[in-house]
C-alpha cells in the first residue's frame, strides 16, 4: 500500500532540474507532495486530486496521471533552499470517495550544491 | 494562525518504562493523525481520529500503543512498555475533513535505551 518513491537520492547543482517520481499500486483519490528539512516537520507543497490535473508554485510543479496511478514532482532552477527530503502521500480511493488516509512514501533526498 | 503543538520535543526513556506525548491540532481540524517517523524513513500512520472517533488503527501496535482524542481536540499516544525498535519522531498532523491538506507539528524525538 506504500507508494514507491524514485529515485531514492539525487544531487544537484543550483539551478538544475530534477524530477521525483510516485507510483502506487492502489487507485488513488489524490497525491499530497511533502518537503522535510533535517530535524524539522514535514511541510505541506501541493496536493493533486484524481483527474489528472498539474499544480505549480514557482518554480515547483507536479502533475498526477490516474490512469496509471503516478505522480511526479518536478523541480526546475533548483536553489539552496530545496534541499531536503521529498515525500509523496497517496489517498487511496475507497468505493465512497477518499479516506484522508495519507500513506506515505520512504522520501527522495535531493540535495542542491552552489 | 497557530500551529500543530506537540510536547514534549525530546524524550529519552529506558527500555520497558511508559512514555506519552500530548498534541493539539489546529483550531478547528477535524482530522488528527500520529505518525512514527524512524529515521530515513517516511511517515508511517499509526492511527487516524475523525473528531473523538477512530478512522483507522490498523497499523497501531495495540498491545504496546493507545491514543485517545477525548472531546475532539488534543490528543495523546502512549507507549507501554517501551521497546528498543520504538525510538522514532512522533508526528501529530491535523486537517479539515474534506481538504486533506495536512499540517505537521515539531514531532516528538523518542530515544528507547
Amino acid at each position: 500500500q506504500q507508494p514507491v518513491q524514485s529515485p531514492q537520492a539525487v544531487i544537484l547543482r543550483e539551478g538544475e532540474d530534477a524530477v521525483i517520481n510516485c507510483s502506487s499500486s492502489k487507485a488513488l483519490y489524490s497525491v499530497h507532495w511533502y518537503r522535510q528539512k533535517h530535524g524539522e516537520a514535514p511541510v505541506f507543497l501541493m496536493i493533486l486530486l484524481k483527474g489528472g490535473e498539474q499544480k505549480g508554485h514557482e518554480k515547483i510543479s507536479a502533475s498526477f496521471n490516474e490512469k496509471k496511478q503516478q505522480s511526479s514532482l518536478y523541480l526546475t532552477a533548483s536553489q539552496l533552499s530545496y534541499s531536503g527530503t521529498y515525500f509523496c502521500g497517496t489517498d487511496p480511493l475507497p468505493a465512497q470517495g477518499g479516506s484522508e488516509k495519507l500513506v506515505f512514501g520512504k522520501g527522495t533526498k535531493l540535495t542542491v550544491n552552489p | 494562525e497557530a500551529g500543530v503543538a506537540q510536547s514534549p520535543r525530546y524524550k529519552i526513556i529506558e527500555k520497558r518504562q511508559s512514555v506519552a506525548f500530548w498534541c493539539n491540532p489546529i483550531s478547528g481540524h477535524a482530522t488528527l493523525y500520529w505518525y512514527q517517523q524512524i529515521l530515513g524513513q517516511g511517515p508511517k500512520l499509526l492511527i487516524q481520529f475523525q473528531n473523538n472517533g477512530v478512522v483507522d488503527d490498523s497499523q497501531l501496535p495495540k498491545d504496546r500503543f493507545s491514543a485517545e482524542r477525548l472531546k475532539g481536540v488534543d490528543s495523546t499516544l502512549k507507549i507501554q512498555p517501551a521497546k528498543l525498535e520504538d525510538s522514532a519522531v512522533y508526528l501529530c498532523a491535523s486537517s479539515l475533513w474534506g481538504q486533506g491538506v495536512a499540517f505537521f507539528g515539531q514531532g516528538t524525538r523518542l530515544t528507547v535505551v
